[in-house]
């Protein structure tokens, strides 16, 4: 059974820090996903990791991948307020769709 | 491009009623579809999903059951509403032999 383990399961930080929220998953996969869901919304895919040692940026997010290691990292840079959300991973996919980690509560303050 | 359509937004049923969300999915073909469900400051649990038009596997023993009628058009039913039923219903779909899954907006349903 694929297991998706997401740490840490909640943040809270200040404006213009940096952080890194991990995720790790049980079984060996090259498909790593990260989406965002803002409160009371749907998710919103971010990044799509498709082989070991991919990595994908988006303004001040910035995705990883390592297979070996079972582990994606998503790293925030210079936080903003604007980036609070939920941010979830999730690994798998195909027909059987996708198992997701917890999810990673994120509060940005000024 | 495409679309996924999922209704209604939100919804309150009583114990013991019926319920039926409707997911439709636009500007593709042979769609994998998935029905999640998140229940209240939880993750996100797979319910069922299907690869074909009359093809469903469940995930998880429960209350409801789903059905893909058409090819791009996924139903989540329940004879009987609990009250464990309560959450945020997610519909997804994604190609076929490609793992990013794409959802639509989602139904807050309330059973009280």
């Amino acid at each position: 059974e694929l297991k998706v383990e997401q740490n840490p399961l909640f943040l809270s930080m200040q404006e213009g820090k940096n952080y890194t929220i991990y995720c790790n998953y049980s079984t060996t996969s090259d498909r790593l996903y990260w989406y965002r869901q803002d409160p009371g919304k749907s998710l919103e895919s971010l990044f799509v990791l498709l082989s070991n040692g991919a990595v994908k940026q988006e303004g001040r997010l910035m995705a990883s991948l390592d297979t070996k290691a079972r582990l994606s990292t998503l790293h925030i840079t210079a936080a903003v307020h604007d980036l609070s959300a939920t941010y979830f991973c999730g690994s798998g996919g195909g027909a059987d769709g996708l198992t997701f980690g917890k999810g990673t509560h994120l509060i940005i303050q000024p | 491009s495409q679309t996924i359509h999922q209704w209604p937004a939100t919804l309150v049923q009583p114990v013991g009623s019926p319920l039926s969300l409707e997911c439709t999915v636009e500007g593709t073909s042979n769609p994998n579809l998935y029905w999640y469900r998140q229940a209240a400051g939880r993750g996100l649990q797979l319910l069922f999903y299907s690869v074909g038009i009359g093809q469903i596997s469940s995930e998880v023993p429960q209350n409801l059951s789903a059905s893909r009628p058409q090819d791009r058009q996924f139903i989540l039913s329940s004879k009987k509403l609990l009250l464990s039923d309560s959450g945020f219903y997610l519909c997804a779909w994604s190609g076929i032999g490609a793992g990013e899954a794409f959802f639509g907006q989602g139904t807050r349903l309330t059973v009280v």
